[in-house]
């Protein structure tokens, strides 16, 4: 059973740029959600959504945005790139309604802008 | 204050140690624990995951919760050089996301 995958691994932006990443959740899997790790904050939530829809929402500005397709493939998208964007993005899948519950990351994508 | 608080480490011990991990928390509404494993540049791996007070043991790996303390372990016992990763906490309220300890960095020393 194939994991999540997170496209592209390593991406490098200028600033101002924008960004667009993709993850595909295991297959079943309806929920996914998006986290952004650094050396300093650790892994915080940035949001989920389940069938389409976003369900819930971490505290990152209006720059940071987020789609799901009826496949449940996830994208995410960073507009108006900042030095302080660059980070390692996960996502998670996850089967259940309720949110969270015995999710699996993927490899993650490393953003560093420049 | 931090919602989750954990060990900052780094952490060394050698090889067959037992290692005990902590994280507290100080919001009552978390209802699921998790312990995830990150080897570096890949991303957090499920170790354990619980919704009760009490012990659960899966192979070397025992997680503890005490809800009344807000304070959950992870013990893995005959550590081995493949441990060495960031071992991060994970609590969930019903209905929320995840919310994340900083992770706390192990070397298991051969």
């Amino acid at each position: 059973k194939a994991g999540v995958t997170q496209t592209p691994r390593y991406l490098i932006k200028t600033r101002g740029q924008q960004v667009t990443l993709s993850c595909s959740p295991i297959s079943g899997h309806r929920s996914v959600s998006w986290y952004q790790q650094t050396p300093g904050q650790g892994l915080q939530f940035l949001f989920e959504y389940f069938s389409e829809t976003q369900r819930n929402k971490g505290n990152f500005p209006g720059r940071f945005s987020g789609r799901q397709f009826s496949n449940s493939r996830s994208e995410m998208n960073v507009s108006t790139l900042e030095l302080g964007d660059s980070a390692l993005y996960l996502c998670a899948s996850s089967t259940t309604a309720e949110t969270g519950t015995e999710a699996f990351f993927g490899q993650g994508t490393r953003l560093t802008v420049v | 204050q931090k919602e989750v608080e954990q060990d900052p480490g780094p952490l060394s011990v050698p090889e067959g140690a037992i290692v005990s991990l902590n994280c507290t928390y100080s919001n009552s509404a978390f209802q699921y624990f998790m312990w995830y494993r990150q080897y570096s540049r890949k991303g957090p791996e499920l170790l354990m995951y619980t919704y009760s007070s009490g012990n659960k043991e899966d192979g070397r790996f025992t997680a503890q919760v005490d809800k009344s303390s807000k304070y959950i372990s992870l013990f893995i016992r005959d550590s081995q050089p493949s441990d060495s990763a960031t071992y991060l906490c994970a609590m969930i309220p019903y209905g929320q996301n995840f919310v994340f300890g900083p992770g706390t960095r192990l070397s298991v020393l051969p």
